[in-house]
């Protein structure tokens, strides 16, 4: 089963504006991850939280997870257009053995 | 180096022909995930590697796919008699573990089967 599912799926927003997106996953999980694809290229890591913390940040990214509710949000402030991109979530969840992505979300940043 | 290297970029076989892509994962990195995703969807994971031995090959379709990763060989994953739905980007990555580290992506091969 497909372990991380983004929600919204799509995303459109004016420069400046926040973003956020959610992803929740069905089973235990030892830490949950965040990527980014531009078009056309491969995926970019943004931000690893484990289990045991609740929130993390990194620049204008902040990650909450939430266990007891089996989901997480990303959160970018202030967004530019280089954001435009698909952002994934994923999970260890899948017998520990490889990471699980999401379906995507895909967010356009409007100059 | 610090980027994870494929190669062909893009990659074009008839129908029945063989495909093989390569992968040159992190220095140091122990483990090399292969994922296929079609239509900019999901990313299915096919096979991972610690060093040169199979981690889990549990999402290789048991028939026409195979890979290796050699020592002092980039990785490798090859097709046996494409099939028109085998047309997707492969991204290979690489890690310090198997799921307690990010991953490093490279930028994929395009394989158009026609």
């Amino acid at each position: 089963s497909q372990q991380g599912e983004e929600d919204p799926q799509a995303l459109s927003i004016q420069e400046g504006e926040n973003a956020t997106m959610n992803c929740s996953y069905k089973t235990s999980i030892n830490n949950l991850q965040w990527y980014r694809q531009n078009s056309g290229r491969g995926l970019v890591h943004l931000i690893l939280i484990r289990s045991n913390e609740r929130e993390k940040h990194s620049g204008r990214l902040r990650v909450t997870l939430d266990t007891s509710k089996k989901s997480s949000s990303l959160l970018i402030t202030a967004s530019r257009a280089a954001d435009t991109a698909s952002y994934f979530c994923a999970t260890d969840a899948d017998g520990n053995n490889r990471l699980a992505f999401g379906k995507g979300n895909q967010v356009v940043v409007i100059p | 180096g610090e980027e994870v290297a494929q190669t062909p970029k893009h990659l074009v076989r008839g129908e029945g022909q063989k495909a093989k892509l390569y992968c040159a994962p992190i220095k140091g990195h122990s483990y090399v995930f292969w994922y296929q995703q079609v239509l900019k969807n999901e990313f299915k994971f096919l096979i991972s590697f610690q060093n040169e031995n199979v981690f889990d090959e549990t999402g290789m379709p048991k028939e026409r796919f195979s890979a290796k990763c050699l020592p002092n060989s980039p990785c490798s994953l090859e097709i046996q008699a494409t099939k028109l739905e085998d047309s997707a980007v492969y991204f290979c990555a690489s890690s310090q573990s198997i799921t307690g580290h990010g991953y490093t992506f490279g930028s994929g091969t395009r394989l158009t089967v026609v």
